[in-house]
């Protein structure tokens, strides 16, 4: 059962256009989300994050937004980078219980010089 | 910055084997993690400790036991490889108050042959 939910598999962007990432998440008890970046042969690298009392935090060229009504967020890069091609994973942890985190699939970003 | 080291990047097992993957962390957080990572599928959890000695186990534990006898030191074992347990294997640590992300080691790619 999947509870975080990225149901791009992929996302091609022109270098300097904005990429848009989204999930999608079922459980209600979830507080806390976190955006992981990827490149082939390393381990994830965290990005940014949101507490579920905000509905959006920036920093830098990165913003995530957090629309708790739709359970829906999203990670915007503006402007993209041909850096910036990786798989990006979207993660929520529950309010109550251990820090465990719930992964999404993963939406691989290309941007294209 | 956050250290997790794994001690292996690339590993080839036979089937039957028992199979060590070692993790180490220098920032003295309480909980360390294991995943793995297959395609189409994301991170799945495999085993956590919240401190030493402490173990929980994840979505897919069947096939792992872990040992956790000391705070910077989590190991990740395969009691009797299989093929199916060829993977990604990535360790990541975090602290335990308030929201803080997990932080990842690079991995090991496992073969079971």
């Amino acid at each position: 059962d999947q509870q975080v939910k990225q149901n791009s598999p992929s996302l091609s962007v022109q270098e300097g256009r904005i990429s848009i990432l989204n999930c999608d998440y079922t459980n209600s008890m979830f507080d806390y989300f976190l955006w992981y970046k990827k490149y082939p042969a390393e381990g994830p690298t965290f990005l940014i994050s949101i507490s579920s009392i905000k509905d959006k935090n920036e920093d830098g060229r990165f913003t995530v937004f957090l629309n708790k009504s739709a359970k829906h967020l999203s990670l915007h890069i503006v402007p993209s980078q041909p850096g910036d091609s990786a798989v990006y994973f979207c993660a929520a942890r529950r309010s109550a219980g251990a820090n465990n985190l719930f992964f999404g699939t993963g939406t691989r970003l290309t941007v294209i010089p | 910055d956050v250290k997790v080291t794994q001690s292996s990047r690339y590993l080839v097992k036979r089937t039957g084997e028992k199979v060590f993957l070692e993790c180490v962390q220098d920032m003295d957080h309480e909980n360390m993690f294991w995943y793995r990572q297959d395609p189409g599928l994301g991170l799945r959890l495999i085993y956590f400790s919240y401190d030493v000695k402490m173990k929980e186990k994840g979505d897919i534990p069947e096939g792992y036991s872990v040992s956790r006898e000391k705070k910077e030191r989590f190991s990740l074992i395969l009691e009797s490889a299989s093929t199916n347990q060829t993977s990604m294997y990535l360790c990541a640590s975090s602290l335990s108050l308030g929201d803080q992300p997990q932080h990842f080691g690079d991995g090991t790619r496992l073969s079971i042959l």
